[in-house]
């Protein structure tokens, strides 16, 4: 089945700065790769995802990138501002699947 | 914006009794999900449910679960004999399909006593 790693678990950021959470996965046939955040006492919340025909996409501060030669997909956040302080999670599901497999998450952290 | 609303929100019960919680996905949405969160560590996939049947099952998805779409609104998930490390957050999800956004719930945190 798929394998997803997270890192860093934990980051701290100033906040104006930029923050990278980076993911790797296991599954060469995995096509849709998500972020998700989790603010305390709520549910995931989608903020970015990435197919696998495109290599970059951005939304505002938020941009993913993915490497599928490499099998990893990273998440930037630009000017980061303290409301971006939550559990950020990537997921990947295997081709074809319907669940996600989600990594092991990162508390961030922007201190003001 | 259509959301996924799932009750309670906290739910206690006493170690070997049943618990149901309960879900209502998107509406036009076919897919439907529980995923699991015990406290500080990631979110586990349980179980997808489309077409009225199960279509995947972890492994922590054992004989003491079931799930359940009684009407054409809600979704259950049913635990019986509970276990002290069935306490954990529940989310529901929904999707309109695969590899596309699946939506979360707000959960329900289940603490066996």
């Amino acid at each position: 089945g798929e394998n997803v790693e997270q890192h860093p678990s934990t980051l701290s950021v100033q906040e104006g700065d930029s923050a990278v959470i980076k993911c790797t996965y296991s599954d060469s046939a995995s096509n849709y790769f998500p972020w998700y955040k989790q603010e305390l006492g709520k549910g995931p919340q989608l903020i970015i995802d990435i197919r696998s025909n495109v290599g970059e996409k951005k939304d505002q501060r938020i941009a993913v990138t993915l490497n599928k030669t490499a099998k990893h997909f990273s998440l930037h956040i630009t000017e980061t501002q303290p409301e971006d302080s939550a559990v950020y999670f990537c997921a990947a599901p295997p081709r074809g699947n319907e669940k996600l497999t989600f990594g092991t998450g990162t508390r961030l952290t922007i201190i003001p | 914006e259509p959301e996924v609303t799932q009750t309670p929100s906290h739910q206690v019960t006493q170690m070997g009794q049943e618990v149901i919680l309960r879900c209502v996905p998107i509406s036009n949405h076919l897919y439907f999900y529980w995923y699991r969160q015990i406290l500080g560590q990631k979110v586990e996939f349980l179980v997808s449910f489309y077409n009225n049947e199960i279509s995947e099952k972890s492994e922590i998805f054992d004989d003491r679960f079931s799930v359940e779409r009684p009407d054409g609104s809600n979704f259950t998930l049913k635990i019986r004999s509970t276990k002290l490390e069935d306490s954990a957050m529940y989310f529901c999800a929904s999707s309109s399909g695969t590899g596309i956004e699946a939506f979360f719930g707000q959960g329900t945190r289940l603490t066996v006593v």
